[in-house]
């Protein structure tokens, strides 16, 4: 089974200050990980995601995340805050060993970028 | 990225009509499409999952009968919601992923209100 965890409800940081949403993951397989964001009312949009290789990942808007597979963490960070980047995000996994197998959506993290 | 349109962008309804939801993958082929439901502040709730020419996949405790689901070509899945009620308003979301993407692409979301 796979599950995906985002302890924090709520991130709150200073404009152009280093911010980071944490994630943490349980899945049986080879673990496919993926940030995607959401503005109100709006879909969501991915940002980047880890599926092999490096493990720091880098994405849009200048977002990037760390592979941790002994700490099974896929933390999200940038290193200057954004007002516009206040959102929701959503970090998600997938069982890379089998394709047929969903994403799992951790809750979501609101992230407030105060200026 | 590729790109995932929805239409209508959002609706309201009188309670007993049926809304239908069309969700497009506009630059690729989506051999698998998702449904996903929103509650405000809430993470998504995947629905079905639908691959082209085929039948629906549902989630447990979502009526089959009620959101009907049809995945007719590459490039498009439709939702409908029969004889929709109050309890029905939701912002509705559909994915899709081609069979060589990891990578699950987001539709703008459908916000639906059923009066």
């Amino acid at each position: 089974a796979q599950s995906v965890a985002q302890p924090e409800d709520q991130v709150n940081v200073a404009e152009g200050n280093p911010l980071t949403v944490k994630c943490t993951y349980s899945v049986s397989g080879n673990p496919y990980l993926f940030w995607y964001v959401q503005y109100p009312n709006r879909g969501l949009q991915f940002l980047l995601k880890y599926i092999t290789g490096d493990n720091l990942v880098k994405g849009s808007y200048g977002f990037e995340a760390e592979f941790n597979k002994s700490q099974t963490s896929f933390h999200l960070k940038k290193p200057s805050a954004l007002v516009s980047d206040s959102a929701l995000y959503f970090c998600a996994v997938r069982d890379g060993d089998n394709y047929g197998q969903n994403f799992v959506f951790g809750p979501g993290t609101r992230l407030s970028v105060l200026p | 990225g590729a790109v995932v349109s929805q239409h209508p962008s959002r609706v309201i309804c009188k309670s007993g009509t049926s809304v239908k939801i069309e969700c497009r993958s506009l630059d690729f082929q989506a051999t698998t499409m998702f449904w996903y439901r929103q509650f405000p502040k809430q993470s998504l709730m995947l629905m079905a999952t639908s691959n082209e020419g085929s039948k629906a996949t549902y989630e447990q405790g979502v009526e089959k009968d009620k959101f009907l689901i049809n995945h007719a070509s590459l490039t498009l899945s439709t939702l409908t919601v029969t004889s929709a009620h109050p309890e029905d308003s939701s912002f509705y979301i559909c994915s899709a992923r081609a069979r060589n993407l990891e990578t699950q692409y987001f539709g703008p979301g459908t916000r639906l209100l059923v009066l």
